[in-house]
């Protein structure tokens, strides 16, 4: 069974602080997907990333980076010098055998200006 | 990336009726699926919408609640059937586009209020 926990169910950051969303999954998998997205106070669900379990290579976009560890089976997000349009909930995401994708939690990002 | 409309975006609806969600995509995608968010909640799959074919419903779901229509593979509809204040979610149609790796995509969604 998949699982994707994300520990931290909301973060309060004042603008132009770095804040890290952190994800932790669980696979018996050894082929998988992982995914970050960003839901906005309008709803719709944005795609920010997607990794798969073979590339551990860290990714930079522009103020966004993630950081892969499978030893630790973690996929954590980093926004740097976080904006007030930064302020949603952001999701990670497990796709493995099944094509099903399983979601964390969820982490709801507050940018105080 | 796959373009995803859904109608309608919102509504408000009585208990006991049924409400028919519509999701339409700018072009043919390998898969499309129906999620629920509860409020405040993370997202759930509902089921996945298999054209031509009866849909695959997750635990916890059922065709008599959630039927689903594929009749092509740009179009899909989700009906949220006998509804109670429960069902008041967020409904969001999914489409995967598996060009130079898997992709996955989701429609604005539909805010459901039950009163």
């Amino acid at each position: 069974a998949q699982k994707v926990t994300q520990a931290q169910t909301e973060i309060s950051v004042v603008e132009k602080e770095d804040v890290t969303l952190d994800c932790v999954y669980e696979t018996r998998d050894t082929t998988y997907y992982l995914f970050w997205y960003k839901q906005p106070p309008s709803g719709e669900l944005v795609f920010l990333i997607r990794r798969n379990s073979f590339d551990e290579q860290n990714e930079i976009s522009g103020r966004y980076s993630w950081n892969f560890q499978k030893s630790t089976s973690s996929f954590n997000f980093t926004i740097t010098a976080s904006q007030v349009v930064d302020s949603a909930v952001y999701f990670c995401a497990l796709l493995a055998a099944g094509n099903k994708l399983t979601f964390g939690g969820g982490t709801r990002v507050l940018v105080k200006p | 990336s796959a373009v995803i409309s859904q109608k309608p975006s919102r509504d408000i609806c009585q208990r006991g009726t049924s409400l028919t969600i519509q999701c339409q995509v700018d072009s043919q995608v390998t898969m499309m699926f129906w999620y629920r968010q509860q409020p405040g909640q993370s997202l759930t799959l509902i089921a996945t919408a298999n054209q031509g074919s009866e849909a695959t419903y997750e635990s916890g779901f059922v065709i008599d609640k959630f039927p689903i229509s594929r009749p092509n593979l740009t179009f899909s509809t989700l009906t949220v059937s006998n509804m109670s204040p429960e069902d008041s979610s967020i409904y969001l149609c999914s489409v995967v586009q598996a060009v130079a790796g898997y992709e996955q995509y989701f429609g604005p969604g539909t805010r459901l209020t039950v009163t």
